[in-house]
């Protein structure tokens, strides 16, 4: 069975500081990869998707995300964090490039502070 | 594209009464998805539909629940009598075979007092 874990609960940041979210993976076969990101009171908006090839993978926002096999872990970057950027962010794999089937983390809450 | 609409926005009920949640897909999406979020289990898979069948309906609580899609633009997600413990954000998604992962609306939540 496929699982996903993000083991940070909440981080908090401050404006303009670098950004890492964690995220580890179970998966038997071959994993298509994805973060999301639910501000308040929204629906969860893909933020980027890793399905194969370049291992670094670009998105939108300013974010970027690493896929590491060899770790299980497709670890969500940023360089510098905005106020806008408080929100959930959610860690997601699935079994085809349709995203049918995701299987998603707890979630990682992120405050920032001015 | 207007993405993936959800209806209504909010809903506050009273237990016992039949609660109905719209969703049209993003249109040529073949994939649709029913989800539940609440703050103690986080985000639930309730059913999914692949061209308009259902595919997997083993995160459906119970028989008070149920979903159906007529056709490739609208399903509904209905509970029948509602209760208090389905206080939730019901959320429904689309995808397409072909890639780009799912695409969420914006949400309902639902309230049964």
């Amino acid at each position: 069975a496929q699982s996903v874990t993000q083991p940070d609960i909440h981080i908090t940041v401050s404006e303009g500081a670098s950004l890492e979210l964690r995220c580890n993976y179970s998966y038997g076969a071959t994993p298509y990869l994805f973060w999301y990101v639910q501000s308040p009171g929204q629906g969860l908006q893909l933020l980027l998707k890793y399905f194969s090839g370049d291992t670094l993978v670009q998105g939108i926002k300013g974010f970027e995300a690493e896929f590491k096999r060899s770790q299980s872990s497709f670890n969500l970057r940023k360089p510098s964090v905005h106020w806008s950027d408080a929100a959930e962010y959610f860690c997601a794999v699935g079994a085809s490039q349709a995203g049918n089937m995701l299987t998603f983390g707890g979630g990682t809450r992120l405050m920032v502070k001015p | 594209d207007a993405g993936v609409i959800q209806s209504p926005r909010h809903e506050v009920t009273e237990m016992g009464q039949e609660v109905t949640l719209r969703c049209k897909p993003i249109s040529g999406h073949d994939y649709l998805f029913w989800y539940r979020q609440t703050m103690m289990r986080g985000l639930e898979l309730l059913i999914y539909f692949n061209n308009n069948v259902p595919i997997d309906d083993s995160g459906m609580p119970e028989d008070r629940f149920s979903a159906k899609m007529p056709n490739a633009s609208f399903s509904t997600l209905k509970i029948q009598p509602s209760e208090p413990r389905d206080s939730a954000v019901y959320f429904c998604a689309s995808s397409y075979r072909g890639g780009g992962g799912q695409f969420f609306g914006p949400g309902t939540r639902l309230t049964v007092l």
